[in-house]
């Protein structure tokens, strides 16, 4: 089955900085990567997905690349805020049914 | 717009005991419905998803069950409770057949404590 590993675990950054939160996943048929923001106590929220077909995409201050070839893809948040502060969740599919998540990047921005 | 619901919201049970939650979604038909597992400061486990009714996959073997009684109301069960068993329960969908769509969204979660 798939793996997923996410880097690193804890991230702390201050206000204004980027925050970069990388991901690789070990089955090459997998097609769709989306990522999840989890405030604490809350439900994982999606902000942001890729499907295989594209390399980048972005959505304001959020970005995400995927290298199929070196099976990666990575989450970028420029000019952090402190309410960017939240557990970010990594995932992949090849199905639509089966997701492997990543075990979660710990991210506090310091005013 | 769809919405999914989960209740109880919280939880406390002892071991043992049984167990019932429930998750249903309003705004779609078809759905794929999902249950995952988050224990404290970990990631996500799936425990069991379904492409329709009476249509269950199991991710993990455990002392938990699920239903699909109805197309949107996915319901986990168990008949003992194990301490282990703690955790926050999140049901999740996205688009079934014919529409079927990768995006997956979860719902609120329900916060077990097993005593």
């Amino acid at each position: 089955g798939e793996n997923v590993e996410q880097h690193p675990s804890t991230l702390s950054v201050q206000e204004g900085d980027s925050a970069v939160i990388k991901c690789t996943y070990s089955d090459s048929a997998s097609n769709y990567f989306p990522w999840y923001k989890q405030e604490l106590g809350k439900r994982p929220q999606l902000i942001i997905d890729i499907r295989s077909n594209v390399g980048e995409k972005k959505d304001q201050r959020i970005a995400v690349t995927l290298n199929k070839t070196a099976k990666h893809f990575s989450l970028h948040i420029t000019e952090t805020q402190p309410e960017d502060s939240a557990v970010y969740f990594c995932a992949a599919t090849n199905t639509g049914n089966q997701f492997y998540f990543g075990t979660g990047t710990s991210l506090t921005v310091i005013p | 717009s769809q919405t999914i619901h989960q209740w109880p919201a919280t939880l406390v049970q002892p071991v043992g005991s049984p167990l019932s939650l429930e998750c249903t979604v309003e705004g779609t038909s078809n759905p794929n419905l999902y249950w995952y597992r988050q224990a404290a400061g970990r990631g996500l486990q799936l425990l069991f998803y379904s492409v329709g009714i009476g249509q269950i996959s199991s991710e993990v073997p455990q002392n938990l069950s699920a239903s699909r009684p109805q197309d949107r109301q996915f319901i986990l069960s168990s008949k003992k409770l194990l301490l282990s068993d703690s955790g926050f329960y999140l049901c999740a969908w996205n688009k079934g057949r014919p529409l079927f769509d990768y995006e997956q969204y979860f719902g609120p979660g329900t916060r077990l404590t097993v005593t």
